[in-house]
């Protein structure tokens, strides 16, 4: 069974502060994918960033990074020098590879970036 | 940018009623799906769509759902007789191939479906 927990219901800091949500998953696929959606106020997804599980490489797209640890099963995201726009609800998913075509989620962090 | 497209944004609808909420998805995508979101809860996977007919749906997908491909670029779901617990977002997504499997899968702005 496949699995995403973000154990962070809602996180409020300060503007500019830096701020980390979690992301934990769970999968019996050798091969599999990761993926973070942000949904903003207005309620649409938008699509950040994805990882495939044989590359660990973290990345980093301005204020916004992702760690992503195989043997912790992690794939956090660090929004550096947060912002008021930043605030929205993050969702972190998984996609199996083997030919499971659906991406679950997990129930999502709302961050609130308080000015 | 290319995005998917849902008609219409908001639906108001009495129990029993049947509803068809549109999508067109990207042109050149291959992979179609369904998701809801309750309010205030995860999104979940409804069903996905690949060479015109169903791949996999979920428990949630039963016998008073149905999607349709009726021409080359809509993507419809039907839902037969609501249930005031059927009041959601409801957010369609394509990708364009799930090979290697990391497409991601783009979302429309979704439809809020509020059954009363």
């Amino acid at each position: 069974a496949q699995k995403v927990t973000q154990a962070q219901t809602e996180i409020s800091v300060v503007e500019k502060e830096d701020v980390t949500l979690d992301c934990v998953y769970e999968t019996r696929d050798t091969t599999y994918y990761l993926f973070w959606y942000k949904q903003p106020p207005s309620g649409e997804l938008v699509f950040l960033i994805r990882r495939n599980s044989f590359d660990e490489q973290n990345e980093i797209s301005g204020r916004y990074s992702w760690n992503f640890q195989k043997s912790t099963s992690s794939f956090n995201f660090t929004i550096t020098a947060s912002q008021v726009v930043d605030s929205a609800v993050y969702f972190c998913a998984l996609r199996g590879g083997n030919r499971d075509d659906k991406i679950i989620f997990g129930k999502g962090t709302r961050l609130h970036i308080l000015p | 940018e290319p995005e998917v497209t849902q008609t219409p944004s908001h639906q108001v609808t009495q129990m029993g009623q049947e509803v068809i909420l549109r999508c067109v998805p990207i042109s050149n995508h291959l992979y179609f799906y369904w998701y809801r979101q309750i309010l205030g809860q995860k999104v979940e996977f409804l069903v996905s769509f690949y060479n015109n007919e169903i791949s996999e749906k979920s428990e949630i997908f039963d016998d008073q759902f149905s999607v349709e491909r009726p021409d080359g670029s809509n993507f419809t779901l039907k839902i037969r007789s609501t249930k005031l617990e059927d009041s959601a977002m409801y957010f369609c997504a394509s990708s364009e191939d799930r090979r290697p499997y990391n497409s991601p899968l783009h979302f429309g702005n979704g439809t809020r479906l509020t059954v009363t």
